[in-house]
């Protein structure tokens, strides 16, 4: 998965917890988003970043909170965790330059109780 | 609202026929759009995409169509095979380098050996 790394693979989190689901790349790529994935409705964007110190929201942010303190991570954090975040979450990466291809970690399947 | 639109859940196809999965969208300020391909447990994979300054993409087996007049676009997979056997997803952005992909509801293919 081009050198996306995703930790955890699988989680199962109570009500109200918190947790960090970990996103790592070693391809230098300047941009970095977080989907989830939820049966019948595809991929939605959550949180973006085009660099070290920049995110941005995107359509599904509430919820959810990320950081991009360097080029190689981006954590996406679930503050208080509600069943409707069940889902199956996937980090992507893309260069700045050239092909508007997004490539993609292996996911983190996460549910709540 | 769903913007992008694959109205075909399923579809099978026998082995070494074309498989032709469509992709309708309403947003008419998007002008990039990708196909994805997606196995269980894995993240999606780019296959191919298509500027909306063209008709036609081919690459190998895959050849994407465009019509803008109609908001519609489609993969043709020629010939299938068994490894086709996968989900795919049609995406879309509102210009080339956008973070912002908005992705279908996937279409499941299967190749009948």
């Amino acid at each position: 998965n081009a050198g996306v790394t995703q930790t955890p693979k699988f989680q199962v989190l109570k009500t109200g917890q918190s947790m960090t689901l970990q996103c790592a790349q070693d391809m230098n790529h300047e941009y970095m988003s977080w989907y989830r994935q939820d049966p019948g409705m595809g991929l939605r964007l959550i949180h973006y970043s085009v660099g070290a110190g920049i995110t941005d929201q995107g359509e599904v942010p509430n919820g959810y909170n990320v950081s991009r303190s360097t080029t190689e991570d981006f954590p996406l954090r679930l503050l208080s965790a509600a069943p409707s975040q069940t889902s199956v979450y996937f980090c992507a990466i893309r260069d700045r330059v050239g092909s508007n291809e997004q490539f993609f970690g292996p996911g983190t399947r996460l549910t709540v109780l | 609202d769903q913007q992008v639109k694959q109205n075909s859940p399923s579809l099978s196809v026998q082995e070494g026929r074309i498989s032709i999965l469509n992709c309708d969208y309403t947003n008419s300020m998007f002008d990039y759009f990708l196909w994805y391909k997606k196995y269980p447990a894995e993240g999606p994979t780019f296959l191919i995409s298509i500027s909306s300054i063209k008709d036609k993409n081919e690459d190998g087996r895959f050849t994407v169509f465009l019509n803008k007049s109609a908001k519609h676009l489609s993969l043709h997979i020629v010939p299938s095979q068994p490894g086709d056997s996968a989900v795919y997803f049609c995406a879309a952005s509102t210009n080339f380098g956008n973070e912002k992909l908005t992705f279908g509801t996937g279409t499941r293919l299967t190749i009948i050996p």
